[in-house]
């Protein structure tokens, strides 16, 4: 099993550029979720799935769009990237019985 | 708006020292979960309380849930190099139990 597997795991671009974050998960999970995690911030919500088809603004939507492809699939897209979106991104997956969270290993985003 | 807070927000400690972090909530939780995020690295779930008082062990790690539901510890004893991180404290968001509001983390460093 690879649990949550995120790619790419580093990316620069440019500003205005736009790119698409993958994760997919081989557990079975219903629920799935993107976080960013800035220096001091925690981590923030930016959409879940609550299951296939289903999709949810979290705390810090505005400038992504989701897109939950099946039930082990869920892409975020930065459709016109910026510098505050500079981040370290996050996907995971709940476990429906016992609520914990499996984390990707994350990906490395610098918008320039 | 429903807050969750973590204290000290920095703890440097000598390894064999003893070592405490505190989750508060503005809101009373059904349930409070842990977690770990090794420097670099992704959140790893450690544990998660529901009950009222309840208290759980992991090795040297100590986990409360206060009374009132709304206050959470995390107590490590006689630290080691390995336990270095970043603790994490999350409750379910008021209104919205598929989203959780996490804490900002305590960041432990040990001396050997």
């Amino acid at each position: 099993n690879a649990g949550v597997t995120q790619t790419p795991k580093f990316q620069v671009l440019k500003t205005g550029q736009s790119m698409t974050l993958q994760c997919a998960q081989d557990m079975n999970h219903n629920s799935m979720y993107w976080y960013r995690q800035d220096p001091g911030m925690g981590l923030r919500l930016i959409y879940y799935s609550a299951s296939e088809g289903t999709t949810d603004k979290g705390e810090v939507p505005n400038g992504y769009n989701v897109s939950r492809l099946n039930k082990r699939e869920f892409s975020l897209r930065l459709e016109s990237a910026a510098p505050s979106q500079t981040s370290v991104y996050f996907c995971a997956s709940k476990q429906g019985n016992t609520g914990e969270l499996f984390f990707g290993e994350g990906s490395r985003l610098t918008v320039l | 708006g429903q807050q969750v807070m973590q204290i000290p927000q920095y703890q440097h400690v000598q390894e064999g020292e003893d070592f405490t972090t505190y989750c508060n909530s503005s809101t009373t939780l059904s349930n409070i979960q842990w977690y770990k995020q090794r420097p670099g690295g992704h959140p790893v779930f450690l544990i998660q309380l529901v009950k009222s008082g309840e208290v759980k062990k992991q090795k040297r790690l100590t986990f409360q849930f206060g009374e009132a539901k709304k206050n959470s510890s995390l107590h490590i004893t006689a630290t080691q190099t390995t336990d270095v991180g970043t603790y994490f404290c999350a409750g379910p968001r008021a209104g919205n139990n598929r989203k959780l509001i996490w804490g900002l983390g305590t960041s432990l460093a040990v001396n050997p």
